[in-house]
């Protein structure tokens, strides 16, 4: 079976800190990957997605970037946090059909102080 | 463009039933998503619906669809305080390179109180 795994759960930084999430899937290969962010109070907002290996696209110009060195790993990164990167970060994967669900791991709080 | 809308928050009594709305805007999606979180959670798909459906029914879940409203509902039987989390509604789009892509509304809170 698929498994997502995501990590860490929490993490408080220093504002103008570098920052470094992973996410890594089991069980499958060539899928779909997504960084989503959720703010307090807010939906979730599509960061990146990535469909290969060093394929990246990003939705929203920001402070973050993405990297996806392997097949199955997914990197969120930033070279130095502000305050407003503060929230609930995402990391999803789906199969390449169109129209399939994406399955999701337990998510990052990031605070930033 | 794409844009999915619910209301925030949602308090039933329990036992009583819940119906959560969404409105979407792509009229190319071919399925809708309604995801749960739990409190410090991911999401976890709860069930879906393909757009040449009305209705869908899984055990106390009834999920409705009028694709000429392009309205959306969740309906929850018997609701109990396990049910209480964000319910967010989705809906798939294609995004370049005709890969599939997930636009979420905001989440709609729900509160079950005795």
């Amino acid at each position: 079976s698929q498994t997502i795994h995501q990590w860490p759960a929490t993490l408080v930084q220093p504002v103008g800190s570098p920052l470094s999430l992973e996410c890594t899937v089991e069980g499958t290969s060539n899928p779909n990957l997504y960084w989503y962010r959720q703010a307090a109070g807010r939906g979730l907002q599509l960061l990146f997605y990535s469909v290969g290996i060093g394929q990246i696209s990003s939705e929203v110009p920001q402070n973050l970037s993405a990297s996806r060195p392997q097949d199955r790993q997914f990197i969120l990164s930033s070279k130095k946090l502000l305050l407003s990167d503060s929230g609930f970060y995402l990391c999803a994967w789906s199969g390449v059909r169109i129209n399939t669900e994406a399955f999701f791991g337990q998510g990052t709080r990031l605070t930033v102080v | 463009g794409e844009d999915v809308e619910q209301s925030l928050f949602l308090s039933v009594r329990e036992g009583d039933s819940s119906v959560i709305n969404c409105t979407y805007t792509d009229s190319s999606s071919t399925y809708l998503y309604w995801y749960k979180q739990e409190p410090g959670a991911g999401l976890q798909l709860l069930t879906y619906i393909f757009s040449n459906m009305d209705m869908k029914q899984d055990q106390r879940l009834t999920v409705l669809l009028n694709k000429k409203d392009k309205h959306l509902s969740l309906r929850i039987a018997d609701t109990q305080t396990g049910d209480s989390a964000i319910y967010f509604c989705a809906e798939s789009s294609l995004f370049s390179g005709g890969y599939n892509k997930l636009i979420f509304g905001a989440g709609t809170r729900l509160a079950v109180h005795p």
